[in-house]
This record gives C-alpha cells, sequence and structure tokens, in this order.
C-alpha cells in the first residue's frame, strides 16, 4: 500500500530565506509526483508534476526533485515571500485512478 | 478562465436530509474526481470518472452516489446524510488521469448536523 509523508508538518521562516520540503512514499514504483499548494478554505493548486523519467522539474523560484530509489521528492524554494505562505502537498498515482496524498507541510513565511 | 467550479460552496443539513453538490468543468477532462477532506485523514477519493457516462467507485464510496450524465459535469449525491460526512469536498479533473496534472475546485464545506 502507498503512503506518502510530508516533513515537517509545519515551518516558519523569515522572508528571503531558502527552504526545502520534503516527501516520501513507500512504493517506488510510480510514474510521476505531483506538488500542490492549498491557501487556507481553497482548493489545491498545482505547482509541479514530476514524470518518473525526470529527476527535476523548475517553475520561477520553485525547483522540485524526484528520487525514485530512494522514495523522495523535495520541494524548494528559493527567496521565500509572505504569499509563499500556504500548505504543500504532494501526491503520487496509486491503483491507476486515485492518489496519495501527503497530510501536507504548512509552511508560515514572516515579513 | 472557470476552470473547475464546485456548487454550493457551503451547505448545512440535517441528519437524513439528500442534496448534490454539482462539478462542472470547462476544459474538457475526461476524467473527473471527487475528494473529501478531513483533518488527519487528508484527501481520500470517493468516486471518479473515465468518461461520460461512466463512474467508479475509490477508496471510501459509501453514503454516496455520482452522475456524469455530460462530459463538463460530475455530480456527487448524498442520499441521507450522517454527521460522519460532515466535510469539505473537492472536485478535480485531468485530461489523461492520474499521469497528468490534476486540477481541483475550491471545495464545498458540508455540515451535517
Amino acid at each position: 500500500k502507498q503512503e506518502v509523508t510530508q516533513i515537517p508538518a509545519a515551518l516558519s521562516v523569515p522572508e528571503g530565506e531558502n527552504l526545502v520540503l520534503n516527501c516520501s512514499f513507500t512504493d517506488s514504483a510510480i510514474y510521476n509526483l505531483q506538488w500542490f499548494r492549498q491557501d487556507p478554505g481553497k482548493g489545491l493548486t498545482s505547482l509541479l508534476l514530476i514524470q518518473s523519467s525526470q529527476r527535476e522539474q523548475t517553475s520561477g523560484r520553485l525547483n522540485a526533485s524526484l528520487d525514485k530509489s530512494s522514495g523522495r521528492s523535495t520541494l524548494y524554494i528559493a527567496a521565500s515571500q509572505p504569499g509563499d505562505s500556504a500548505t504543500y502537498l504532494c501526491a503520487v498515482p496509486y491503483n491507476n485512478n486515485d492518489m496519495r496524498f501527503g497530510a501536507g507541510t504548512r509552511l508560515t513565511v514572516k515579513p | 478562465n472557470a476552470g473547475v467550479t464546485q456548487t454550493p460552496k457551503f451547505r448545512v443539513l440535517k441528519t437524513g436530509q439528500s442534496m448534490t453538490l454539482l462539478c462542472a468543468q470547462d476544459m474538457n477532462h475526461e476524467y473527473m474526481y471527487w475528494y473529501r477532506q478531513d483533518p488527519g485523514m487528508g484527501l481520500r477519493l470517493i468516486h471518479y470518472s473515465v468518461g461520460e457516462g461512466t463512474t467508479a467507485k475509490g477508496e471510501v464510496p459509501d453514503g454516496y452516489n455520482v452522475s456524469r450524465l455530460k462530459k463538463q459535469n460530475f455530480l456527487l449525491g448524498l442520499e441521507s446524510a450522517a454527521p460522519s460526512q460532515t466535510s469539505v469536498y473537492f472536485c478535480a479533473s485531468s485530461y489523461i488521469g492520474t499521469a497528468g496534472e490534476l486540477f481541483f475546485g475550491e471545495g464545498s464545506r458540508l455540515t451535517v448536523l
């Protein structure tokens, strides 16, 4: 059974700091991994989708890496801003038509 | 630029009442999903559809029914609401299922008293 874990559960950093969010999964037979952002009371917004054949994906100040063999992915946020404050979730496909989501990391960037 | 739209956004029901949540997407996606999000449980799949006229059960389907009569709409029904169905419900859609990007609606917060 696929289990997805995100550490830490919460993170508070000062503005401008570079930070790394972690995601681990138990079954390495995945074909992609997605990182999402969720603002309070809102839906999930897809940030990055990494295919299993890729090791990295970048979008602006965000960089996501994937290491299938070790069952890990990281989301790197450069030069954090207060507007980056949100919950970040990772998810992997499961059983063809389902996704397994992590519980998320709640990020607070203080001005 | 609507994407995935859910209605209603908030609803309070009494135990035993019925209701329907509507999800509409304007991206011509084949795949549509209903998830529920609960504290400590994360997101769990209720039902999904791989195309117009098709539906299938997800991880937690009991107490819910769905229909996909039109490609752009995916309805989630509660025939007899129970307090355990108090949750935030999210609809999502995708062009190529879980092999591609998932687009989510803003959520529908349901409280069953």
